[in-house]
């Protein structure tokens, strides 16, 4: 599987936006870029994925290199719900029959 | 909204017990997994189903079996209970087909916290 790194704890400010960045820079051609985050005493939840262009939906939006290299997940405007640790996943869905979580980035959102 | 529930958010058991967790979806879902997860260690992938009686191992399946007698439900077994076992165990689901594997979206129970003393 190829692999992702992300920074282990960011931090960022109520209601500011937040940028969580994934460096992928062995992703394959057919490697698309998923994203859960996992709230305090819950399981993960699904957010986002893309494969090349930039995703919308209403939890946040994801931002693609053109070299697809290098990933961003951007939420909007944060809120103190949104503290959790965020993951970021890379599956070949030709090839990879499972997800595979690394270890995330924990975010604390300071009110 | 995908319901997954997970029959025991703690349980405590003694080295030797065998241990029975249950996970059960509400939505029909074809594909059912068990993960762990461990302090500085993330997520584990134990065992999946992608339809009533199968299983695949994932990662790490030394110690486990699984059964899916019924679509709904995706049973994780500890035939002897070791103290290594203790663990946050998770249970997660989800629809897409196996052609359409891009758009799979897992959906988690909150979890079944088992210390094994």
């Amino acid at each position: 599987d190829a692999k992702t790194t992300q920074p282990n704890s960011m931090e960022s400010n109520e209601e500011e936006p937040v940028h969580l960045p994934c460096n992928h820079s062995t992703i394959s051609g057919t490697d698309y870029i998923h994203w859960y985050r996992q709230l305090p005493s819950q399981g993960p939840e699904y957010v986002i994925h893309g494969l090349t262009s930039n995703v919308n939906n209403r939890m946040a939006s994801l931002a693609i290199a053109e070299d697809r290299k290098s990933s961003t997940l951007i939420l909007h405007r944060a809120t103190l719900r949104d503290a959790a640790v965020y993951y970021c996943i890379l599956r070949d869905p030709g090839l990879d029959d499972k997800i595979i979580f690394g270890k995330g980035t924990r975010l604390h959102i300071l009110p | 909204d995908v319901k997954v529930t997970q029959s025991s958010r703690y349980l405590v058991k003694r080295t030797g017990e065998k241990v029975f967790l249950e996970c059960v979806q509400d939505m029909d879902h074809e594909n059912m997994f068990w993960y762990r997860q461990d302090p500085g260690l993330g997520l584990r992938l134990i065992y999946f189903s992608y339809d009533v009686k199968m299983k695949e191992k994932g990662d790490i399946p030394e110690g486990y079996s699984v059964s899916r007698e019924k679509k709904e439900r995706f049973s994780l077994i500890l035939e002897s209970a070791s103290t290594n076992q203790t663990s946050m165990y998770l249970c997660a689901s989800s629809l897409t087909p196996r052609d359409r594997r891009e758009d799979e979206k897992l959906f988690f129970g909150s979890g079944t916290q088992l210390s094994v003393l």
